[in-house]
């Protein structure tokens, strides 16, 4: 069983698009999140939900939309695709874990947005 | 904002050599872990470090966390070709402990 999982793995469209990404866990965590990792392969954090709520909404264009239905999953909607947005988008999830509430972090296989 | 940087950039080494990645943080961690990630792969948690001044050791992988909690070295004795991979540094901060990921050290092991 993976335990998060996100489809498509790999999305092709052109400019102007609207697509969706899903994400999955079965690890009962609480806390989801969305990172973008660039063709340099930088990794930043988009989104961060815990338990349904959104709690980190880092400097993103608001064609961006995240949704979480259940704690068990997290799904981004991008709206008006731009040749910017190609990039690898990972889901993630975590539980705080000790008394320092540190958050480790595992992560789906990703999904490779090509925007022509 | 915070910022997470590490260096090298890259390292090519030799099968057999060591290598070492560091990692600073603009600000005071409340942790730092380190991932792995492998060519076309996602990235993989490795370990992480609460304390000041701690080490760990994970078979020839030594992890140290700076006294002022800025800054961590990844340290890999004698590389092997299943090294190769993409190392990033995270440093956990703030109310919901967000993890800020550093820019990374790409290790090309030749063999």
């Amino acid at each position: 069983d993976t335990a998060v999982s996100q489809t498509p793995k790999y999305l092709v469209t052109q400019m102007g698009n609207d697509k969706s990404i899903k994400c999955e866990q079965n690890l009962g965590h609480d806390t989801m999140y969305w990172y973008k990792q660039d063709s340099k392969k930088f990794l930043k954090i988009m989104f961060s939900y815990n338990n349904k709520e959104l709690i980190i909404n880092e400097t993103v264009p608001n064609r961006f939309s995240p949704k979480s239905p259940d704690k068990a999953h997290l799904n981004l909607h991008i709206n008006s695709l731009e040749l910017g947005d190609s990039a690898v988008y990972f889901c993630a999830s975590s539980q705080p874990s000790g008394s320092s509430g540190a958050n480790v972090l595992t992560f789906g296989a990703g999904s490779r947005l090509t925007v022509l | 904002g915070q910022q997470v940087m590490q260096i090298p950039q890259y390292q090519h080494v030799q099968e057999g050599e060591d290598f070492t990645t560091y990692c600073n943080s603009s600000t005071t961690l409340s942790n730092i872990q380190w991932y792995k990630q492998r060519p076309g792969g996602h990235p993989v948690f490795l370990i992480q470090l609460v304390k000041s001044g701690e080490v760990k050791k994970q078979k020839r992988l030594t992890f140290q966390f700076g006294e002022a909690k800025k800054n961590s070295s990844l340290h890999i004795t004698a590389t092997q070709t299943t090294d190769v991979g993409t190392y990033f540094c995270a440093g956990g901060s703030g109310g919901y402990q967000k993890v800020t990921f550093g820019t990374g050290t790409k290790l090309q092991v030749i063999p």
